[in-house]
């Protein structure tokens, strides 16, 4: 039962770099979540997608790029990385609608922007 | 819009005391609200949920919940606490939302748990 799996864990990229955070899950749900989380913010959703090429804005999209060709795959691209995207990202799945479907998470991606 | 608060950024409580973590939210109708676990390095893993029915909810490790509807809390309790149960904890609370499940995350409460 692999779940959702993230990589890179960790990533060190310098200012005005492209990156892209990979995201892949197992269990075949419709639903995908990329977060951030900043101290003192919690949890902030960046973008979601409800099915494969079906993705809309969350709360705080400036900045990146989803896409999502197939149902496992989820990636996140920051286009030209700044030092406010240093964060924990977080990138999660939950099955089709449903009256509060868990969200299940992924270990996380530590990213740094110097 | 919907909004959780979470008043206790940090908690200390001895091992095998009780314990207490407080969630307030801002929702206009029946919210459906979770209660989520980070330890450290790690991904959210979900305790417990409320959407409907009875108000006392029990999760996973020996938590409970209580929704109270005329407070707007969804608190976090365990009766004795184990050293492995410092960890980071979130309440959230869902939506629906543009066709989906918007979950809010509250800031955080991170447990320390001394011998």
């Amino acid at each position: 039962d692999a779940g959702i799996t993230q990589s890179p864990r960790y990533k060190i990229t310098e200012t005005g770099r492209q990156v892209t955070l990979m995201c892949h899950q197992t269990w075949s749900h419709s639903y995908m979540f990329w977060y951030r989380q900043d101290l003192g913010h919690g949890l902030r959703l960046i973008y979601y997608s409800a099915a494969a090429d079906i993705t809309d804005k969350g709360e705080v999209p400036d900045g990146y790029v989803v896409s999502r060709s197939k149902t496992e795959n989820f990636p996140l691209t920051l286009e030209s990385a700044t030092r406010s995207q240093t964060s924990v990202y977080f990138c999660a799945s939950s099955e089709a609608p449903g009256s509060g479907n868990t969200i299940y998470f992924g270990e996380g991606s530590w990213l740094t922007v110097v | 819009a919907q909004s959780v608060t979470q008043p206790d950024i940090h908690i200390t409580v001895s091992e095998g005391a009780s314990l207490e973590l407080r969630c307030n939210y801002s929702y206009g109708a029946t919210p459906y609200l979770f209660w989520y676990v980070q330890s450290p390095g790690q991904g959210l893993q979900l305790l417990l949920k409320y959407f409907s029915g009875d108000t006392l909810v029990q999760g996973i490790k020996g938590f409970e919940a209580e929704f109270k509807r005329s407070q707007s809390s969804f608190n976090l309790r365990k009766p004795s606490v184990h050293w492995s149960d410092a960890a980071e904890y979130f309440c959230a609370v869902g939506e629906w939302s543009g066709g989906y499940q918007k979950v809010t995350f509250g800031t955080g409460t991170k447990l320390q748990v001394i011998p």
